[in-house]
């Protein structure tokens, strides 16, 4: 089956730190991964995605490179912000059925 | 565009009450998704429709819970009877299915069930 597993949290970072969330995955297929970001009382959005190997997502700073051959994905940002403080979701989808198979999520918190 | 939307935003409830929480896709969008976070289980997938069609509802946890997806633009969620473990926040997602695999997440309802 698929599942994702994510680095736990919490991570506390102070502002203009460099940010790394590792996320590594198992897939019978050859999946999309997605990193999808929840503010506080806020639903998830999107972050960035990619589709196939070696692809890089980038979105606000964040990057992600899809790396087939160590099934990782994970989410860099070089400088955070205080407004990067939220929860961090790795997910991916098989493309067979379109569902999502989500991390645990972690929480970052950056401190001016 | 307005985006996924959910109502009610919170809901706090009897145990043994009836709830119904709702959602509104986006428009175009012929996949529909309810999920549930709680601080124990994170984010579970509850129940799926394609084209208004329920394809996996084996997340459901119980008969306790139904859904239905009466037409395109209008889902619901019910909970009969309500209990004190429902407690979490409940998602509706969207997507279009054929095109793109991203899910388009509404705000959540919060429920608490006393």
């Amino acid at each position: 089956g698929n599942s994702v597993t994510q680095m736990e949290g919490p991570v506390t970072l102070s502002e203009e730190a460099f940010l790394t969330i590792n996320c590594t995955y198992t897939a019978t297929g050859y999946p999309s991964l997605f990193w999808y970001v929840q503010y506080p009382g806020e639903g998830l959005q999107l972050l960035l995605k990619a589709t196939k190997a070696d692809d890089k997502g980038s979105n606000k700073g964040f990057e992600a490179t899809y790396r087939k051959e160590t099934t990782s994905f994970h989410l860099e940002k070089g400088s955070v912000q205080v407004s990067d403080s939220a929860v961090y979701f790795c997910a991916l989808s098989d493309r067979s059925d379109y569902k999502l198979s989500f991390g645990a999520g972690t929480t970052v918190t950056v401190r001016a | 565009d307005a985006g996924v939307i959910q109502s009610p935003r919170h809901e706090v409830t009897e145990m043994g009450q009836e709830v119904t929480l709702r959602c509104k896709p986006i428009s175009g969008h012929n996949s529909l998704f309810w999920y549930r976070q709680t601080m124990m289980r994170g984010l579970e997938l509850l129940i799926y429709f394609n084209n208004n069609v329920p394809i996996d509802d084996s997340g459901m946890p119980e008969d306790r819970f139904s859904a239905k997806m009466p037409n395109a633009s209008f889902s619901t969620l019910k909970i009969q009877p309500s209990e004190p473990r429902d407690s979490a926040v409940y998602f509706c997602a969207g997507g279009d299915r054929g095109r793109t695999d991203t899910q388009y997440f509404g705000p959540g309802t919060r429920l608490t069930v006393l």
